[in-house]
């Protein structure tokens, strides 16, 4: 099993809710991502989890806030967004944190509509 | 300034032909490359992963190439098929970060 499941697939929220998207992986990986693609774009990294702790954070707005309950789950709460942050989402694991050559594998993402 | 850059930005060609992608980069420190395939709408997919000391990996149709002294990657994907249509990012790794080309959009009409 070589894959990171996203959900949900789509969502539209109003700029005064909180929703979340949700990450999961059954590979064993020690590492987890959060990207923010936008159309056209090559994807942008958001937050790096090893080992179940913060480890990168880019500089991102607080109405993103990520959690990583275990090492199978990893969460992106939302809360107060704008339009400009509708994008793909994408979510990915990689195994070894500490190991330079890791295969990073991504989810299929969540496709987000702020209005 | 870490940069990747990739060209063509676009490329169409037909079913059965083969065609090379580009990336050229400006790392440091260099620790791998990777070529992903990224669907519209989904999520990369790995294609290969070469280090320093690796000149050339394959993966069926895919073949890449890296050259460490002018710092160039190529992609060749040979016999092509509509299902190859989709975009291919050129990803150098430093340290702890991935460092993403912005693409080339790939087309192959029947």
């Amino acid at each position: 099993d070589t894959e990171v499941t996203q959900t949900p697939k789509h969502l539209v929220m109003g700029m005064t809710n909180k929703k979340s998207l949700k990450c999961e992986q059954h590979m064993g990986h020690r590492a987890m991502y959060w990207y923010k693609q936008k159309a056209k774009k090559p994807p942008e990294l958001m937050f790096v989890y090893s080992y179940e702790k913060l480890s990168i954070n880019e500089s991102v707005p607080s109405r993103f806030s990520p959690e990583c309950p275990n090492s199978s789950l990893l969460n992106l709460h939302l809360h107060a967004l704008q339009p400009e942050d509708s994008a793909l989402y994408l979510c990915a694991s990689s195994q070894d944190p500490d190991r330079v050559v890791n295969t990073i594998y991504f989810g299929e993402g969540s496709w987000l509509t702020v209005v | 300034k870490n940069q990747v850059e990739q060209s063509p930005q676009s490329l169409i060609i037909l079913e059965g032909k083969n065609c090379t992608l580009q990336c050229n980069y400006t790392v440091s420190p260099f620790s791998n490359l990777r070529w992903y395939k990224q669907d519209t709408g989904r999520g990369p997919v790995s294609l290969t992963i070469m280090t320093f000391s690796e000149n050339t990996k394959s993966n069926g149709r895919y073949t890449a190439t890296l050259d460490a002294d002018t710092k160039q990657s190529s992609l060749h994907i040979t016999a092509s098929q509509l299902s190859d249509s989709a975009s291919y990012i050129c990803v150098v790794r430093s340290t702890d970060k991935l460092i993403f080309g912005t693409g080339t959009r790939l087309q192959v009409f029947p």
